[in-house]
Order: C-alpha cells, then structure tokens, then sequence
C-alpha cells in the first residue's frame, strides 16, 4: 500500500530563495508531523498538524518557516529566505492518532535540503 | 534542552557483543516508542510500551518501559551488523516527542 511520500527528495538552493517541500501521508491518517534533522542527529520537531484543529507551530526555528495542509491531505512546508543553516532532511510522519495505542507515526524517506 | 534524553548518544561495539541504551525524562508518558532509522531512510517503528513496568521482547531486542512511566530502556543481545542505525525514543506528550537518539555501530 502507499505510505508517505515527500517530494522532492532532493533540493540544491541558493541563499536567498524560497523553497517548498511537500509531503502526502497515508489516506485517513488525521496527524501530520513536519521534524528537521541535520546531519548525524536526531529529529527536531517543527510543526504539527491535527484534524482541522490549529497547528502546534512551536517548533518552527524562525519565521521564514511555515507550513500549511490542506484537509487531511497534502501538506506543504515553505522556508524563505534559505539560509545555509537550513540546510537538513525534512522528515514528513502522519498516523492515525495522537493519544492512545495507535499513534505509530509512518515517515516519509524525507526532503534532502541543501543551501549553497 | 530535550524533553527525552538518550544516552549513549553514540556506540561502537563489536558484533556477539550485548548493549543497552537509555532513554529518560522527568516527565511521565502515556505511551513510549522506539523507532529505528537506517541511513537515507525515515525512522521505522519497533515498538510501543504503554504499561508501567511493560517488557517486550523482539527477537534479539528487549525494551522495558520504568515503573513510574518516565524512562525506557533497549537491551541487544547477540548484536549484529545489520542493527547498525539510530535508535530513537518518542513519548506520547500531547502529541510524540522524539529524542536525540543513541547512534549504534555493529562493527563485524
């Protein structure tokens, strides 16, 4: 079955411009979670999406990040102004919920961001 | 500062050998997940604990979940080259929580 898909998988910038990373979870997963991770790290949580609730934006770094998704489908995450500390994989993980027992989170392979 | 701290935060070990890594917080968890990620690829999931005191096993690979529902732990036996990867722990808090992970290498 399809599971999450991120594109694209890589992405060469230069400082300066806007970049848009967009992310498809699995059909009826109502959670989606945006996470950045540098180079040898762990994930750093930046955006979390439930239902049509507000998102919990308070792990976006500046405000030349932001994100939107549409529904519970497709989501998209914009960063203006790239600067060359933004250079990271962009991670993409929906589920089905977020309390209880069935909160996996299936990740995307992830957005390969490079700024020059 | 992290929510779930990990530790090691990296290690090396020779295949056969056993290890265990830690994760830990002053918060309690409803639910607790380690997730293993392989280079180019996204965190997969291994398994969940719900339960204060919960042992599970898979395969070669034990997680304890503590008592009071703050801290875990991951026990490999026998490891393996193919366990090479990042071990991350997540925490049910609101919404998952990740941390830094422990990066393990099985050298052959």
């Amino acid at each position: 079955g399809a599971g999450v898909s991120q594109s694209p998988s890589n992405k060469v910038t230069e400082k300066g411009k806007d970049v848009e990373l967009r992310c498809d979870p699995i059909s009826g997963h109502t959670a989606l979670y945006w996470y950045r991770q540098r180079l040898g790290q762990g994930l750093e949580f930046l955006i979390y999406f439930q239902g049509n609730s507000a998102p919990d934006k308070s792990g976006l770094p500046s405000d030349r990040f932001s994100a939107e998704r549409t529904g519970e489908s497709v989501s998209t995450l914009t960063i203006q102004r790239t600067q060359q500390e933004d250079s990271a994989v962009y991670l993409c993980a929906s589920s089905l919920a977020t309390s209880g027992y069935y909160n996996e989170q299936f990740f995307g392979p992830g957005t390969r961001l490079t700024v020059l | 500062t992290q929510l779930l701290e990990q530790s090691p935060q990296f290690l090396s070990i020779q295949e056969g050998e056993n290890l265990t890594v830690y994760c830990n917080s002053s918060s309690v968890f409803s639910s607790l997940q380690w997730y293993r990620q392989e280079p180019g690829e996204g965190p997969v999931l291994l398994v969940t604990v719900v339960t204060g005191g919960e042992v599970k096993k898979l395969k070669r690979l034990t997680f304890q979940f503590g008592d009071a529902r703050k801290d875990s732990s991951l026990h490999i036996t026998a490891a393996q080259p193919g366990d090479t990867g990042l071990y991350l722990c997540a925490g049910a808090h609101n919404y998952m929580r990740f941390g830094a992970g422990t990066r393990l290498t099985v050298k052959p």
